[in-house]
């Protein structure tokens, strides 16, 4: 089956810093790859749509210069969290559609502690 | 954009019996409806999905079931088991290639 793959899968930063989490597609190739967060004991939210070759599409509320995309390669998207705050902890999971079914497949999640 | 509601929030059931969630969509346009089961620290995991030109799916103890005009959907789980313990999460989407809309989620625990 189709695979997708995070790293880091956890990550400790100091406020102020940035830090850029990985999506990878290792058995299949995903134009559209879409990102979300998930704070503790709550839905997942989508924050945006990493599209390969352009920018990504934002959901409402979502700070655009704070949360970087990039989708450079069609296997490769990555989220940069910039001058990160305690408010950003939370758990992030990158997921990307399969080419043949509907089903969504999901990368294991980052979780980001900022202290 | 879609919006998805999700009850009941939590549910106990005794080991054996028949746990049922419920979801609305907003969005009459929406055509794929997944099921999500999703343990503390981990990724969600697909359990069964649906389509809108069915109107009920079902895999071993566990069945979906779509009603359009009413843009509501349910999971059923028969003879609950321990493992059965978990949050679930509905979620709709156009297409299926499309974002999903997640509802809330449920706690389910399975009372040995």
């Amino acid at each position: 089956g189709a695979v997708v793959s995070q790293h880091p899968s956890w990550v400790i930063c100091k406020s102020g810093t940035s830090v850029k989490i990985e999506c990878r597609s290792l058995d299949f190739q995903a134009t559209t790859m879409f990102w979300y967060r998930q704070f503790p004991k709550q839905s997942l939210m989508l924050m945006a749509t990493s599209n390969e070759g352009s920018k990504a599409t934002y959901e409402q509320g979502v700070e655009k210069d704070k949360f970087l995309i990039n989708h450079a390669s069609l296997t490769l998207s990555t989220l940069t969290v910039t001058s990160a705050h305690p408010e950003d902890s939370s758990f992030y999971i990158c997921s990307a559609p399969g080419t043949v079914s509907y089903e969504q497949y999901f990368g294991p999640g980052t979780r980001l502690t900022v202290t | 954009g879609e919006n998805v509601e999700q009850h009941p929030s939590t549910l106990s059931v005794q080991e054996g019996d028949s746990a049922v969630i419920k979801c609305t969509y907003s969005d009459s346009a929406s055509n794929y409806f997944p099921w999500y089961k999703q343990e503390l620290g981990k990724r969600p995991q697909l359990i069964i999905d649906i389509r809108s030109n069915v109107g009920e799916k079902k895999d071993q103890r566990i069945a979906v079931t779509l009603n359009k005009t009413a843009k509501h959907f349910s999971l059923h789980i028969t003879e609950t088991q321990p493992e059965d313990s978990a949050v679930y999460f509905c979620a709709a989407s156009n297409f299926g290639n499309e974002k999903l809309t997640f509802g809330t989620g449920t706690r389910l625990t399975i009372i040995p």
